[in-house]
């Protein structure tokens, strides 16, 4: 009964190369919300996705940006052309359908850009 | 800006003591959702409390709720060293489906 599973859970990159995160949900979720933590900070929302669609994108940046949930595989975040603002934990956490309002968190991916 | 605010930003206290945290927010809610974090980890859900109730417990967890305030507080009892961790609330903004954190509050419990 494994949990949200993200990867890879460090990532190094050079500034202009591109980022791709993937986030697993627990087994019968069907929603996904990314979130960003910067160093002695709290959570940004990112999107919040279900499967194939995207529900709300308010917290993305404008460009370099986006993220998918296709109806087979992980959630993606990709960021492009990336920057050394871009270095941070982001986190996936999925909810089931009816759910509460609790999110399950993955341990998240850390992004350092040189 | 945040939604919620934890208060105080950090807490330095003794084994055995308890340790309270405040969360301060702005606009209606229909929840509020405490979370923890251990450093370098995701974060775990410790308790959710609606709007409509005043306080929840949860083993040594005790949460309160005052929304004519837009106030809760996490009281942990007869901490331990193990308690230390990063401590967040989360709110829904009045029936959205994202839950907003606060900046958290740094918990450190002396052996």
């Amino acid at each position: 009964n494994a949990g949200v599973m993200q990867n890879p859970r460090h990532l190094v990159r050079r500034r202009g190369q591109e980022a791709r995160l993937r986030c697993s949900p627990m087994k019968g979720h069907s929603h996904v919300y990314w979130y960003r933590q910067l160093p002695e900070e709290g959570l940004k929302f990112m999107v919040y996705l279900q499967k194939e669609n995207i529900i709300d994108e308010s917290g993305m940046p404008k460009e370099r940006f986006s993220a998918e949930f296709p109806k087979e595989g992980p959630s993606i975040l990709r960021i492009q052309q990336v920057v050394r603002g871009d270095s941070a934990a982001y986190f996936c956490a999925s909810v089931g359908q009816g759910s509460t309002g609790e999110l399950f968190f993955g341990e998240g991916s850390r992004l350092t850009v040189l | 800006s945040q939604q919620g605010e934890e208060d105080p930003q950090a807490l330095s206290i003794q084994e055995g003591e308890n340790a309270t945290m405040n969360c301060s927010y702005k606009t209606s809610i229909n929840n509020l959702q405490w979370y923890r974090q251990n450093s370098g980890r995701g974060l775990v859900h410790l308790i959710l409390i609606r709007s409509n109730e005043r306080e929840k417990h949860s083993g040594r967890l005790r949460v309160t709720l005052d929304t004519s305030k837009k106030s809760s507080s996490l009281l942990i009892t007869a901490s331990r060293a193990a308690d230390t961790a990063s401590y967040f609330c989360a709110t829904d903004k009045g029936g959205s489906y994202i839950p907003t954190f606060g900046r958290g509050t740094s918990l450190i419990v002396h052996p």
